[in-house]
């Protein structure tokens, strides 16, 4: 079965700009995950969707982060305006109800690069 | 979420085992230990996950002492594809609330 895609693969943006990515998950899998991997760091979860209601968006910088999943399959997640900090590789996994448990599937990521 | 520590690195010969230890002795009844590991430039990859028995699936074996303290993930006959980050996690069930929290893993490196 195809993965989880996301683009682009890479992003460079100067500070106080706007970007987005996208996320199309496995097909079937309910629920959506977006995580944050600052480099040297395990991901860090920001938000996650079962269909395209949010079930956890507590660690979500919601001043400058937005996600949606409006039909309940792809998603994006923006950044608005971008902060040096934010420089990181944003990755999307999903997960079905097949899966033994909790078993996430992640896609490749998106490298963000903030100057 | 009970916290983990794992060693920041490893080394291992290929076509040798892998042993990669991990300490949990925070961990409650009903939590989880979880492994999953990152190649270079990848998404991170679910490998196997148990509660207290031991485990084994085609990628890695999973033991759990009896008192479910701490685990090791064996990686029997070690390649060089295996030179990753390997992330245990301990964790509840997710229709509990409970999220993937990763730290900062163990960087494994096989070595030819």
């Amino acid at each position: 079965e195809a993965g989880v895609a996301q683009s682009p693969r890479y992003k460079i943006i100067e500070k106080r700009q706007s970007v987005a990515f996208w996320c199309n998950p496995i097909s079937g899998h309910a629920t959506l995950y977006w995580y944050q991997q600052i480099l040297g760091q395990g991901p860090k979860l920001l938000i996650q969707f079962q269909n395209n209601g949010v079930v956890d968006d507590s660690q979500l910088p919601k001043d400058r982060f937005s996600a949606e999943r409006l039909k309940g399959v792809d998603s994006t997640l923006k950044i608005q305006p971008a902060k040096l900090e934010d420089s990181a590789v944003y990755l999307c996994a999903s997960r079905g109800f097949r899966g033994p448990g909790g078993e996430q599937f992640f896609g490749p990521g998106t490298r963000l690069t903030v100057l | 979420d009970a916290k983990t520590t794992q060693p920041p690195s490893m080394d291992c010969a290929e076509g040798r085992a892998a042993n990669l230890p991990c300490n949990h002795s925070t961990i409650s009844g009903n939590e989880y230990v979880y492994w999953y590991r990152q190649i270079h430039s990848q998404g991170p990859q679910y490998i196997i996950h148990g509660l207290k028995n031991n485990e084994t699936n085609e990628m890695a074996s999973l033991i759990i002492t009896e008192d479910r303290k701490s685990s090791t993930l064996i990686l029997p006959h070690a390649t060089l594809r295996d030179t990753a980050v390997y992330y245990c996690i301990v964790r509840g069930q997710e229709t509990s609330g409970s999220r993937l929290t990763f730290g900062e893993g163990t960087q494994l490196t096989v070595n030819p």
